[in-house]
């Protein structure tokens, strides 16, 4: 079974400063989809970036990046210039191209500090 | 805003009592979830859906079960309430690959006394 692992259960960074999240991931498949969530503290669900696995192009979304690598089974999110609206529970997840299963980490609690 | 309707979006139940859980939709996506959301877990699958009538378990099944018996609704049955349910239930729904990402509904926070 795919996992996903979040290793940092709280990062903090300070407003206007950058900061990149953690995520790896297991699996045998080759095509994939990999996700960025944010959950404010509404308790939305909102999806900040996605990643084809076939693309060797890192997503871009405005301050939002990712470094994905594939050997490494590495994906994680960079967010820059920082904002008091980034606080959230940011969490990775994985889903087989093939398959309908959505499997996501632990989450990171991203405190910004002003 | 996709169109996912979770109702009640908070109950209170007592142990040992049944629990139905309702997730609608307006978007006529395939996939439909059901998780649950922990501290330091994470959001953890129970039950997808990959069309009418066609289930499958996640990870945390166990105490839990559902039907899909028209596209737009999934139903999450919690046959006998107990303690460890208490939680927050997120209803999520997907197509394939043309629009993989899934889409979440308001959260359900179920406690079981």
């Amino acid at each position: 079974a795919q996992t996903v692992t979040q290793s940092q259960p709280e990062m903090s960074v300070q407003e206007a400063e950058t900061v990149t999240l953690s995520c790896t991931y297991d699996t045998s498949e080759s095509d994939y989809y990999l996700f960025w969530y944010k959950q404010p503290p509404s308790r939305q669900m909102i999806l900040v970036i996605r990643q084809e696995a076939y693309k060797q192009q890192n997503a871009t979304e405005n301050r939002f990046s990712v470094n994905f690598q594939k050997a490494a089974k590495s994906f994680s999110l960079k967010i820059s210039d920082s904002q008091l609206g980034d606080a959230a529970m940011y969490f990775c997840a994985y889903k087989e191209t093939s398959g309908s299963r959505l499997t996501f980490g632990e989450g990171t609690q991203l405190t910004v500090n002003p | 805003d996709a169109g996912i309707t979770q109702s009640p979006r908070h109950k209170v139940t007592e142990t040992g009592t049944p629990v139905t859980l309702r997730c609608h939709q307006t978007e006529n996506h395939r996939y439909m979830y059901w998780y649950r959301q922990d501290p330091g877990h994470g959001l953890r699958l129970i039950h997808y859906s990959y069309g009418v009538k066609d289930t499958d378990k996640g990870e945390v099944s166990d105490g839990y079960s559902v039907s899909r018996s028209k596209t737009e609704d999934f139903l999450l049955t919690l046959e006998s309430a107990t303690s460890s349910q208490t939680s927050v239930y997120f209803c999520a729904i997907s197509e394939a690959r043309s629009l993989p990402e899934a889409f979440f509904g308001q959260g359900t926070r179920l406690t079981v006394v």
